[in-house]
């Protein structure tokens, strides 16, 4: 069974543009959600998704925003880039929201 | 608000001898999941166990069990016969059971090395 896959592993954005990460759970979850980790902040929830709606935002600009589709991939956008931005951007899924989440890679953003 | 203290930004362990991490939470709710999880370098998370607070028996798994003081709201990890490959940042994290509240709250983490 594959795990949860999260697009790109890597990424170099300049300030002021915008970026979508993409991530794929694992089959049959239809919980997703997204974290950001920064050695200062540590691991901050920013939304979860289940079932095409968001079910909880964390204390995050407007800037950040998600999506999910009928099939469970989730998207999130990231619009106007600041140097604060740069993190790793981990996805998890589960089956339902009170079951076990699984963790993707994570996608590396460099913002210079 | 929930909050997942975690006091020990390092700690290290001899190969084969036993670690415990310490974490602290804050909350009002009576129910809620406790997770320990594990961030080797690959930066992947994985969960290494989970608690129900309705619980009152410790989980354990293979070789780490924790030691969950509801009252003291307190969550310990136990790592016993540590090996190399348990080196990695240990994070408690906190989830409620309500609906409205189902994000994962995690701690700063813990450091942990094993020496050979």
């Amino acid at each position: 069974k594959a795990g949860v896959t999260q697009t790109p592993r890597y990424l170099i954005k300049t300030r002021g543009q915008q970026v979508t990460l993409s991530c794929s759970p694992i089959s049959g979850h239809r919980s997703v959600s997204w974290y950001q980790q920064t050695p200062g902040q540590g691991l901050q929830f920013l939304f979860e998704y289940f079932s095409e709606t968001q079910r909880n935002k964390g204390n995050f600009p407007g800037r950040f925003s998600g999506r999910q589709f009928s099939n469970s991939r989730s998207e999130m956008n990231v619009s106007t880039l600041e140097l604060g931005d740069s993190a790793l951007y981990l996805c998890a899924s589960s089956v339902d929201i009170d079951t076990e989440a699984f963790f993707g890679q994570g996608t590396r953003l460099t913002v210079v | 608000a929930q909050t997942v203290t975690q006091s020990q930004p390092e700690m290290s362990v001899q190969e084969a001898e036993t670690v415990t991490l310490s974490c602290t939470y804050d909350t009002s709710e009576s129910d809620y999941y406790l997770f320990w999880y594990k961030q080797p370098p690959s930066r992947q998370m994985i969960l290494v166990i989970r608690q129900e607070a309705y619980k009152q028996q410790n989980a354990t798994e293979n070789r780490f069990s924790v030691n969950f003081q509801k009252a003291a709201k307190s969550f310990s990890l136990k790592i016993s016969d540590s090996q190399l490959g348990d080196a990695a940042m240990y994070f408690c994290a906190y989830r409620s059971w309500k609906t409205s509240y189902d994000k994962v709250i995690f701690g700063p983490g813990t450091s942990l090395s094993v020496i050979p």
